[in-house]
């Protein structure tokens, strides 16, 4: 059964970059069946996608964060990772990543998911 | 963008009831929605997509129903482990929103 697993920091000092990886295992990334996605989902509140990347590169990201965030893939590692610049304590959140299934082209819905890593944005 | 509502917010109820949680898009999205239940502390989990169709290992007292803009969850008879708050999600199109969410508690 396909596994994701967060990895970095839990603490990140504004202005600085948070930076996170998703180890797949027992899978893929490279399934063309799929793509692989970031939510996230600060202490108390709701789930806010972040975005979604194509083992080929292709990506997807949310209008609001679109200027802060990078996610790419390394197929080699079968990871995809996520890059936020420029953090505030806005920023505080529980990081999840999950895979995507893949409907007409295009990114649907979220299964499975990781088991999430909270990250702290605090001087 | 299109926006996403739930209601409502929080319910409770007791053991045995027939639930329904409302989701509606600001503009149509076909039958490109998904829900997930998240247990408190827990991951979410996916329980419906393309609106109706049940996730595998999902029990069958959970049931979806909806297109274009209204949709529904429902859970038939609820169960103490159904504790947990309950997310639509489209992906029509990006950005694949989330709804707010609907808390459901057991009186």
């Amino acid at each position: 059964q396909l596994q994701l697993q967060e990895s970095g920091p839990g603490l990140v000092k504004p202005p600085e970059t948070l930076s996170l990886a998703c180890t797949v295992s027992r899978g893929s990334i490279s399934s063309s069946n799929y793509y692989w996605g970031w939510i996230r989902q600060p202490p108390g509140k709701g789930l806010e996608w972040i975005g979604s990347i194509y083992y080929s590169g292709s990506t997807y990201y949310n209008p609001s964060l679109k200027s802060r965030v990078t996610i790419s893939a390394d197929t080699s590692k079968n990871q995809f990772s996520l890059k936020l610049s420029s953090v505030t304590a806005a920023d505080t959140a529980v990081y999840y990543c999950a895979r995507q299934t893949r409907i007409v082209a295009t990114p649907g819905w979220f299964d499975p998911w990781g088991q999430g890593t909270l990250v702290t944005v605090s001087s | 963008d299109i926006q996403m509502t739930q209601s409502p917010s929080s319910l409770s109820a007791s053991v045995g009831d027939r639930l329904t949680i409302t989701c509606r898009a600001s503009q149509g999205i076909s039958n490109y929605l998904a829900w997930y239940q998240q247990k408190p502390g827990k991951v979410p989990k996916l329980l419906i997509y393309a609106a109706s169709t049940l996730q595998s290992g999902v029990p069958s007292r959970f049931s979806g129903s909806g297109s274009g803009t209204d949709f529904t969850l429902t859970i038939s008879s609820l169960q103490p482990e159904d504790v947990a708050t309950y997310y639509c999600q489209k992906y029509s199109s990006a950005p694949f929103t989330f709804g707010p969410g609907t808390k459901v508690d057991i009186k």
